[in-house]
């Protein structure tokens, strides 16, 4: 999911499918992934996150996977529901740096 | 427990007009921050707190300054607004120690 422009890019799935939500991360050195969700009009919401000693995390329909080599993070969700239209953000950091830079963002489209 | 409130919602504003956006916690986080998010572009950082009477700069702080004087408040002054200040405006919060931001709802700010 790289930026084009102004616009963000957007991932449709079908109701009851797996999705996948890429990023790729630019600071070699961070060592702390988090994933957020925007819903329309709303602050970014907390899904999961990943410490840099981990490659994978799993949580309640949700799993991150982090590949350190080619600084890339993805978000699977399983299952994915209508509620889960939103768009997609990671974010890394230096653990307790209290500085954090986030991506441009994908877009999810649940289509019923 | 109200988590971050912003304030205004929405905004319009003239060029050279000056305003402060608000943002009140009540979790009594150390952290606080001002975040603009533009089309495309995901966040970007304006400026953090760490503690009452600490601030320091993000990625964009020019044309924006913030106080802290008590750790529930933490707003974010314009003082002579410019059209590439449109924009939405999310505040967000952690317990130092944590790595979970809590965002505000937003403000989106017009300037004409």
């Amino acid at each position: 999911g790289e930026s084009v422009g102004l616009h963000l890019p957007t991932l449709s799935v079908q109701e009851g499918d797996n999705s996948i939500i890429n990023c790729a991360y630019s600071n070699s050195a961070s060592d702390y992934f988090i994933w957020y969700k925007q819903e329309s009009g709303k602050g970014p919401q907390f899904i999961i996150d990943i410490r840099s000693n981990m490659d994978k995390r799993q949580g309640q329909r949700v799993t991150v996977l982090l590949n350190k080599t080619v600084k890339h993070l993805s978000l699977q969700i399983a299952a994915t529901q209508p509620g889960d239209s939103a768009v997609y953000f990671c974010a890394e950091t230096l653990y307790n740096f209290n500085k954090f830079y986030f991506g441009s963002g994908t877009k999810l489209n649940v289509k019923p | 427990n109200a988590g971050v409130t912003q304030t205004p919602k929405f905004q319009v504003l003239k060029t050279g007009q000056s305003m402060t956006l608000q943002c009140a916690q009540d979790m009594n986080h150390e952290y606080m921050s001002w975040y603009r998010q533009d089309p495309g572009m995901g966040l970007r950082l304006i400026h953090y707190s760490v503690g009452a009477g600490i601030t320091d700069q993000g990625e964009v702080p020019n044309g924006y300054n913030v106080s802290r004087s008590t750790t529930e408040d933490f707003p974010l002054r314009l003082l002579s607004a410019a059209p590439s200040q449109t924009s939405v405006y999310f505040c967000a919060s952690l317990p130092l120690g944590d790595n979970v931001l809590t965002f505000g709802a937003g403000s989106r700010l017009t300037v004409l």
